[in-house]
């Protein structure tokens, strides 16, 4: 089955570390995304990328870092910088000529 | 600036009291208006895409209508598993990525 996949769905963090959330797609999608989910609040983009090797920056990228070195994964790695960083993070993929996203299952990152 | 915003914040219904859900938009120029279901601890799922005013979606007892300013989602005679949060969104000017409505969340009380 084509699709996203997450991992790990629950992630706990100290204070001061870093933490790496996993994301895969099987969909050949090109485009690839890291989206924030706090309760009330719409998605917030983190980062993007469109082609292998090329990442930009969302709205709230300060504290993060993404890498893309393949096209099926786009991990993203949340540092001791983010000082709030207990969230859902949701990755998403789309195809390219098309505006739909897909998104994984998400990762709920707690920092203890 | 491109934003979205969708009203009621929560809605409680009884099974079988059809209503309808608001997400109001305003973007420079529309490159489709995409509705979300999100169960709780779950990714969104894709439900919808309307591209122009007048176009209408329906799957089961959703139907998604779109005019030049906002877009409805019409829940038909819900069930309790129609309880979700229902998300919309738009592509942003540059179409790099999308611009979230906080969302809606619907309550079906059997």
């Amino acid at each position: 089955d084509g699709g996203i996949t997450q991992s790990p769905k629950y992630l706990f963090r100290k204070e001061g570390q870093n933490v790496t959330l996993s994301c895969e797609q099987n969909l050949n999608h090109d485009a690839m995304y890291w989206y924030r989910q706090d309760p009330g609040q719409g998605l917030r983009l983190i980062y993007y990328s469109q082609i292998v090797n090329d990442f930009q920056k969302g709205d709230i990228a300060e504290g993060y870092s993404v890498s893309r070195e393949k096209k099926e994964s786009f991990p993203l790695t949340v540092t001791s910088a983010q000082k709030n960083p207990t969230a859902f993070y949701l990755c998403a993929s789309r195809e390219q000529g098309y505006n739909e996203q897909f998104f994984g299952p998400g990762t709920r990152l707690t920092v203890l | 600036e491109d934003q979205v915003t969708q009203s009621p914040e929560a809605l409680r219904l009884q099974e079988g009291e059809s209503s309808s859900l608001n997400c109001s938009y305003t973007v420079s120029g529309l490159r489709g208006l995409f509705w979300y279901r999100q169960d709780p601890g779950k990714g969104p799922e894709f439900l919808f895409t309307l591209y122009s005013a007048g176009e209408e979606k329906e799957k089961e007892r959703l139907k998604a209508t779109l005019t030049k300013k906002e877009s409805f989602l019409h829940i038909t005679a819900p069930k309790p598993e129609d309880s979700a949060t229902y998300l919309c969104a738009v592509p942003t000017y540059n179409n790099n990525d999308m611009r979230f409505g906080a969302g809606t969340r619907l309550t079906v009380k059997p």
